[in-house]
This record gives C-alpha cells, sequence and structure tokens, in this order.
C-alpha cells in the first residue's frame, strides 16, 4: 500500500513570494490534515478536511494561506505571501476517517524561506 | 498551544537499557497516542491508549494512562540504537481534535 505522498520534499524561496505544496493520502483515506512543524517542536493542525469539507481550520492564518482538496482526494496547501517565520516543515496526514484517530503521515516539505 | 508537554525533553541511554518518557496534558482526552518521528521523516504511529484504559502493551513498547493526573508515560524495553528519534504523545479531544506535544528526543548509544 502506497504511503502519503507530499512534494515537493524541500522548497526555498525569497520572502513575499508564493508556494504551494502538494498532498495525496493513502487511497480510501477520507481524513485529511495538514500540520506545520517548527523545529524541536510537535506539529500544529492547520487544517483537517473530511473528504472535500474543511472541518477544522481555525488555526489556519487565512491571511496568507489557502487549501483546498478538490474531489476530496489529493491536496493542495498555499501561502502567499510567504514571510520569514513561515520556514518550517509541513507535513500532510490522512486516516481512513476522523474517528479512526490513527494518522499516517507523509514525510513532510520543508520550506525555507530567505 | 500546544496540549501536551512530553518529558524529558531529551534522552540518552546505552543500548539495551530501558527508556521512559512521560506526557502531559491540560483538558479531558477521548484517547492518546504516541508517535515517533526519525530525523527528516513523517510521524509514524506506534500505539494508542483509550481514556478508560490504564495500561497498553505493543512488542517492546509499554503505555499508561493516568486520567486522574492528566499523564502518560512510554516505556520502550531493551532499547536498540535504531530506537533513536523524537516521541512525541497526541491527545485527541472531543470533536477529534488532535494535539501534539512538544516530543523528547530519544538517543540510544550501540
Amino acid at each position: 500500500e502506497a504511503g502519503v505522498v507530499q512534494s515537493p520534499r524541500y522548497k526555498i524561496i525569497e520572502k513575499k513570494q508564493p508556494v504551494a505544496f502538494w498532498c495525496n493520502p493513502i487511497s480510501g483515506h477520507n481524513t485529511l490534515y495538514w500540520y506545520l512543524q517548527n523545529l524541536g517542536q510537535g506539529p500544529e493542525l492547520l487544517i483537517r478536511y473530511e473528504n472535500e469539507e474543511a472541518v477544522d481550520d481555525s488555526q489556519l492564518p487565512k491571511d496568507r494561506f489557502s487549501a483546498e482538496r478538490l474531489k476530496g482526494v489529493d491536496s493542495t496547501l498555499k501561502i502567499q505571501p510567504a514571510e520569514l517565520g513561515d520556514s518550517a516543515v509541513y507535513l500532510c496526514a490522512s486516516s481512513p476517517r476522523a474517528s479512526s484517530y490513527e494518522q499516517y503521515f507523509g514525510p513532510g516539505t520543508r520550506l525555507t524561506v530567505t | 498551544s500546544q496540549q501536551g508537554e512530553e518529558d524529558p525533553q531529551a534522552l540518552s541511554i546505552q543500548e539495551g537499557e530501558n527508556a521512559t518518557m512521560n506526557c502531559s496534558y491540560k483538558t479531558s482526552i477521548n484517547n492518546l497516542q504516541w508517535y515517533r518521528q526519525n530525523s527528516g521523516r513523517g510521524l509514524v504511529h506506534l500505539i494508542l491508549i483509550r481514556s478508560n484504559e490504564r495500561e497498553k502493551h505493543s512488542g517492546r513498547l509499554r503505555v499508561t494512562l493516568d486520567t486522574s493526573k492528566k499523564s502518560s508515560s512510554l516505556l520502550i524495553t531493551a532499547s536498540r540504537a535504531a530506537d533513536t528519534a523524537s516521541y512525541f504523545c497526541a491527545t485527541a479531544l472531543t470533536g477529534n481534535q488532535f494535539y501534539f506535544g512538544t516530543g523528547t528526543s530519544l538517543t540510544v548509544i550501540p
């Protein structure tokens, strides 16, 4: 069974530039999560999807961050414009459904904003 | 802010020794999970313990949960060099909200 796929693995951009991350969850997983992980910290939830619906986006900085999960499969997280403080690892995770709790994580995208 | 706090922040032990790390949390939970993260990788689910359980085992892992103290511990027995990683607890609240702790960095010296 293929795991959660994320791309790119690494991204370096200048501040004020836009950036997008892509995630393809495990086939059949209805729940998809985007997390932000700063160095030496645990993941912090940005947004959770149930199929194509964003059911928890309370921690998503909506002035610059946006996400979509069209057709309830893969998802894209965008930052526009990026700021220096956005440098972090962006993790995507999926689970069969919200009530199953166990999450399967992708390898993450390491973003560096210069 | 994060719900869980792991203790210690870093732990270094010899191969074959046991490793114990603790997690404290702030509010009532539905369940608590432990994850491992190797350097530069995503997190891997290790074990889940529900709020009505007190102890759970999986291979060399033993997890305890004390809801009265709002704390959990993860014990790794007979540690191996391959256990070197960061370990995070994650608390699941009602409404499927998840909060990860700050993590314990474990180094197992061969």
